[in-house]
């Protein structure tokens, strides 16, 4: 299996820039996709294929990366992006990365 | 609106089996290959069963594979998941969720899950 790591915590202040990183155990080419879970709720997706934004997710989400190495990218943070951002990886069987977790300070 | 509402989910003890059912609306059910996806108590998220469109090919990690069948009912927007000899590793969340894009290999809609409790 391919295994995705994610840094578990972050903490950021609201307008400032953060970036999650998602590390694959192998290379999944472009085959990486980014979801925001908040508590109580299912996840929902924010990019897909690496770099390509969901419909009707807000511009301040960014994804970018190749291969072994990829990054998730808020730009300005607000308050409502508090949350868990999971990577999913789908060069082969799916996996996903264990979270980040982003509070804000 | 693409809505996934599930069901099905509940308590039951290790060995046993347990159907968990997925309603969709919102979309052209039978174009879209589907999913269960599960997430345990405080854990993070793993990938259970996909079926393609017609349910003639389906997929599972090797977690799963042999003790859990993945189906569906096109002609009632539904999706199932048949678990059997169940074991407290099972436990968790049960989301179903619609691939992208006919068969694009991400999730791009979930439910809002169903809880499975292996115990005695």
């Amino acid at each position: 299996d391919t295994v995705l790591t994610q840094s578990p915590a972050l903490a950021v202040s609201p307008g400032e820039r953060v970036t999650i990183s998602c590390r694959a155990s192998e290379s999944v080419s472009t085959g990486m996709h980014w979801y925001q879970q908040k508590p109580g709720q299912q996840p929902k997706l924010l990019i897909y294929g690496a770099s390509n934004l969901e419909s009707g997710v807000p511009a301040r989400f960014s994804g970018s990366g190749s291969g072994t190495d990829f990054t998730l990218t808020i730009d300005p943070v607000e308050a409502d992006d508090t949350a868990t951002y999971f990577c999913q990886q789908s060069w082969n069987d799916p996996t996903f990365g264990a979270g980040t977790k982003l509070e804000l300070k | 609106e693409v809505q996934l509402v599930e069901s099905g989910g509940g308590l039951v003890q290790p060995g046993r089996s347990l159907k968990l059912s997925c309603a969709a609306s919102g979309f052209t059910f039978s174009n879209y290959y589907m999913a269960w996806v599960r997430q345990a108590p405080k854990k993070g998220l793993e990938w259970v069963a996909t079926i393609s469109t017609s349910g003639s090919r389906t997929y599972y990690p090797d977690s799963v594979k042999g003790r859990f069948t993945i189906s569906r009912d096109n002609a009632k927007s539904s999706l199932y998941l048949q678990m059997n000899s169940l074991k407290s590793e099972d436990t968790a969340t049960y989301y179903c969720a619609r691939h992208g894009a006919i068969a694009a290999p991400w999730f791009a809609y979930w439910g809002q899950g169903t809880l499975v409790t292996v115990s005695s």
